[in-house]
């Protein structure tokens, strides 16, 4: 079946810097993914939809020069979390819609954020 | 705007038994509903897919159900085990402008030995 891999799993980094997150689908083409965030015993948030060499779509409320996101290629995705701050503690998940399979969405393990 | 709820939030049984977990959806204009499982920390692994056109989905002790028409699914569990305890999240692909996927804020499961 279709994976999607993240890295790093867990993060813990400091307030004031910069965390990135990397998404890649390791055996399809994703020409779409997908950010989520959760909060404890919350469901997922869709933050941002990203297509492959265009910019990303951002849902309301979430700030995209906060949560950078790049697609750059059919199999990868980044989030970078700028100038975190400890509310940005979170699980964020990613997901991945296969090329040929427009309504599936592949996910990601996670990375755990926190910010100290 | 879809949205889409579980009930309850939290159950525990005991080892055994047959249970039902409820989702329920504002926007019939789907193309799918799917149900998750999410131990703590963890991501997503998925359990079940039912397109639109179907009426249910069966995988081994697990059997979702979906009335498209009244915005509801079911995810039904047979003889539960202490295994299957974790947060069990319903899904909405829906159709038109927004092409997304939509959460439930999910059910916490205890299946108790």
């Amino acid at each position: 079946g279709a994976v999607v891999s993240q890295h790093p799993s867990r993060v813990i980094c400091k307030s004031g810097t910069s965390v990135k997150i990397e998404c890649r689908s390791l055996d399809f083409q994703a020409t779409t993914m997908f950010w989520y965030r959760q909060f404890p015993k919350q469901s997922l948030m869709l933050m941002a939809t990203s297509n492959e060499g265009s910019k990303a779509t951002y849902e309301q409320g979430v700030e995209k020069d906060k949560f950078l996101i790049n697609h750059a290629s059919l199999t990868l995705s980044t989030l970078t979390v700028t100038s975190a701050h400890p509310e940005d503690s979170s699980f964020y998940i990613c997901s991945a819609r296969d090329r040929d399979s427009w309504e599936t969405q592949y996910f990601g393990p996670g990375t755990r954020l926190l910010v100290l | 705007k879809q949205e889409v709820t579980q009930i309850p939030a939290a159950l525990s049984v005991p080892e055994g038994e047959n249970l039902v977990l409820n989702c329920s959806f504002t926007d019939s204009a789907i193309y799918n509903l799917q149900w998750f499982r999410q131990d703590p920390g963890k991501g997503l692994t998925s359990l079940l897919l039912i397109q639109s056109s179907q009426r249910e989905q069966t995988s081994g002790r697990l059997n979702a159900s979906l009335d498209k028409s009244s915005g509801r699914s079911t995810l039904y569990i047979a003889a539960s085990q202490p295994g299957d305890s974790a947060t069990y999240l319903c899904a909405v692909f829906s159709s038109g402008s927004a092409r997304q996927l939509t959460f439930g804020s999910g059910t916490q499961l205890t299946v108790l030995p």
